[in-house]
């Protein structure tokens, strides 16, 4: 079955960076557009950014625009978000999914703080 | 910026009760439009797609139907395991956007 585990958040400071990552398993990855999405503590959800299936299309909401890079390695069946100039604002659980338009697999998401 | 904008944005309802949500486009978007179900420390789960084809796996009792800018989601008999958030989501416009969220709460 589908299988998509983030890794990589925790605490950092404003102006901070980190890096997410999120394995996929159960398909075949490169055949599939992914994306990022996030959602604030107690709030709704915020597309943030898609990469096609050979890393031709790339899209960023703007809001991250500047500062978060997704990326994708097919061979390692993974999926990234270089998040720079960290804000509290960008505190949420960051999920990774599997996407053409709607997300139609998740992960389970990991969490983000940005706080000092 | 594609709005999306859902009412209600609480409904309570007893198990059995048919559920009506409604999503309305700030602008056309045709059937570009998904619906998720999300439970509280969990990740969404696609529900709809395209408006109105349901997802694999997704009960019958789960309907979307809609086009261009006004869209409902129906649940035909609300079980105890439907109570959650839903959230519609267009995708005819980069930057996909959400809905505010529709929470179905017990009566």
């Amino acid at each position: 079955q589908v299988q998509l585990v983030e890794s990589g958040g925790g605490l950092v400071k404003p102006g901070g960076s980190l890096r997410l990552s999120c394995a996929a398993s159960g398909f075949i990855f490169g055949d599939f557009y992914m994306s990022w999405i996030r959602q604030a503590p107690g709030k709704g959800l915020e597309w943030l950014s898609y990469i096609s299936s050979g890393s031709t299309s790339i899209y960023y909401a703007d809001s991250v625009k500047g500062r978060f890079t997704i990326s994708r390695d097919n061979a390692r069946n993974s999926l990234y978000l270089q998040m720079n100039s960290l804000r509290a604002e960008d505190t949420a659980v960051y999920y990774c999914a599997r996407s053409m338009g709607s997300a139609d697999s998740w992960g389970q998401g990991t969490l983000v703080t940005v706080s000092s | 910026d594609i709005q999306m904008t859902q009412s209600p944005s609480s409904v309570s309802a007893s198990v059995g009760d048919r559920v009506t949500i409604t999503c309305r486009a700030s602008q056309g978007i045709s059937t570009w439009l998904a619906w998720y179900q999300q439970k509280p420390g969990e990740a969404p789960k696609l529900l709809i797609y395209s408006a109105s084809s349901l997802q694999s796996g997704v009960p019958s009792r789960f309907s979307g139907s809609g086009s261009g800018t006004d869209f409902t989601l129906t649940i035909s008999s609300l079980q105890s395991e439907d109570f959650a958030l839903y959230y519609c989501q267009q995708y005819n416009n980069w930057p996909w956007t959400f809905g505010q969220g529709t929470k179905v709460e017990i009566k």
